[in-house]
């Protein structure tokens, strides 16, 4: 079974410093993970994804990704904090090596950005 | 194409009515979901379609809750007799079967 964890649940930074929002995955397969954002009162939409291949992934926005399969961290950054960045992400596993494709998500991280 | 499309986009209803919420997914996508998602919390996989074959069912759906995609097009998912535990976004999203979930803006459902 799959799992993931998203520390704290609150990440509050200035404008144009650095965002870190972590993710820690549990998975008895090798893993898909997904970072998701979701604005108030949205849908999820797609930051960046993580399959096979290059570690380091790049997504909208000026995010991006690391997996780092010794750590099973998949932990989000973006170099410069954006007013707009304001929202909620969720860090998400899917087991797509396996017979479906469901996203088993964390419980989401609110990241505020001060002027 | 514009995407997943979700309605009602707010339900509101009294304890113990039925409702129903209705998903189109994008056009050419065969797997279809949906997830439920409760305030603070990320979303909670219910069930998913292959087509219309409903392929899983998570334990969280209760004999209250049915879901169809009778034509594998678009889904409906009824709840009977709400209960106030019942209030929730309601989520659907759509793939291709390799592909990932675009997600639709939801239905919040407030029961009263």
């Amino acid at each position: 079974a799959q799992s993931v964890t998203q520390l704290g649940s609150h990440v509050s930074v200035s404008e144009g410093a650095l965002v870190l929002l972590r993710c820690n995955y549990s998975s008895s397969v090798p893993p898909y993970l997904f970072w998701y954002v979701q604005y108030p009162n949205q849908g999820l939409q797609l930051l960046l994804k993580y399959t096979t291949g290059a570690t380091l992934v790049k997504g909208i926005n000026g995010f991006e990704a690391e997996f780092k399969k010794s750590e099973s961290s998949f932990h989000l950054t973006d170099p410069s904090a954006l007013m707009s960045d304001a929202a909620e992400y969720f860090c998400a596993v899917s087991d797509l090596a396996g017979a479906n494709s469901k996203l088993t998500f964390g419980k989401g991280i609110t990241l505020s950005v001060r002027p | 194409d514009t995407g997943v499309s979700q309605n009602p986009r707010h339900k509101i209803t009294k304890r113990g009515q039925n409702v129903t919420f209705r998903c189109d997914p994008i056009s050419e996508h065969n797997r279809l979901y949906w997830y439920r998602q409760t305030l603070g919390q990320g979303p909670e996989f219910l069930t998913y379609f292959q087509n219309e074959a409903q392929l899983e069912k998570s334990r969280l759906l209760s004999d209250r809750f049915s879901a169809e995609r009778p034509k594998g097009s678009f889904s409906t998912l009824e709840i009977q007799r709400t209960e106030q535990g019942d209030s929730a976004m309601y989520l659907c999203a759509s793939s291709l079967v390799t592909g990932e979930a675009f997600f639709g803006q939801g239905t919040r459902l407030t029961v009263v």
